[in-house]
């Protein structure tokens, strides 16, 4: 069974400062991987993706990938209160997208 | 331009009923996705369809039944609902990219 494995949380950052979100998984012929932001009560929202080795800026987001250690994270720089949610890592393997449990982010005002 | 469309958006079902969710989306993607979401254990595939005409079973299939009645449309069945069906379904569309979801189902069996 092929696994995402994330920090549920809660994790609690200053407003201002910078959130960091983890994520790893199981299966090493995974090419492709995303951040999905989730609003209580609403649906998933893709928010970045990252299919090389590095970092990817978008705004104040950066994905981070490291395929040799399994292992995708991402940055939110200036968090704002508007950044609380549950923060979804996902990896696409054999045609299915399959997600980790998630990381509720709480930005402390 | 709607996107991914679920229907119904909210339903509340007896014990052994039958139901069907329909999801239907207007961006040409090859693949979609049945979700179930429950508190605490994330999203969770039931089934996908990775082109018009194909089906496969995700991680918790057993309970239910799809249908990719056409590149635009899959569809999600319980033939006997129970109470451990009790949660919110997404929908979700994609072309080798991410994953674009409706709105969701709360679905509650009593």
């Amino acid at each position: 069974q092929k696994e995402v494995e994330q920090n549920s949380g809660p994790l609690s950052v200053p407003e201002g400062a910078i959130a960091s979100l983890n994520c790893t998984y199981s299966d090493r012929g995974s090419q492709s991987f995303f951040w999905y932001r989730q609003y209580s009560g609403k649906s998933p929202e893709l928010i970045m993706f990252i299919y090389s080795n590095g970092d990817k800026e978008d705004g104040r987001f950066t994905a981070q990938l490291n395929k040799a250690s399994q292992y995708v994270s991402l940055l939110i720089r200036d968090s704002q209160p508007s950044d609380s949610a549950t923060y979804l890592c996902a990896v696409i393997g054999d045609d299915k997208i399959i997600f980790g449990k998630g990381t509720r982010l709480h930005i402390l005002p | 331009n709607a996107g991914v469309t679920q229907t119904p958006k909210f339903q509340v079902l007896k014990t052994g009923q039958s139901m069907t969710l329909q999801c239907a989306q207007d961006m040409n993607h090859n693949s979609m996705y049945w979700y179930r979401q429950d508190p605490g254990m994330g999203l969770r595939l039931i089934y996908y369809s990775a082109s018009e005409g194909t089906t496969d079973k995700g991680e918790v299939p057993n309970g239910y039944n799809v249908s990719r009645l056409n590149k635009r449309e899959f569809s999600l069945r319980l033939e006997s609902a129970a109470p451990s069906q009790t949660s919110v379904y997404f929908c979700a569309s994609s072309e080798g990219g991410g994953a674009f979801f409706g709105q969701g189902t709360r679905l509650t069996v009593v």
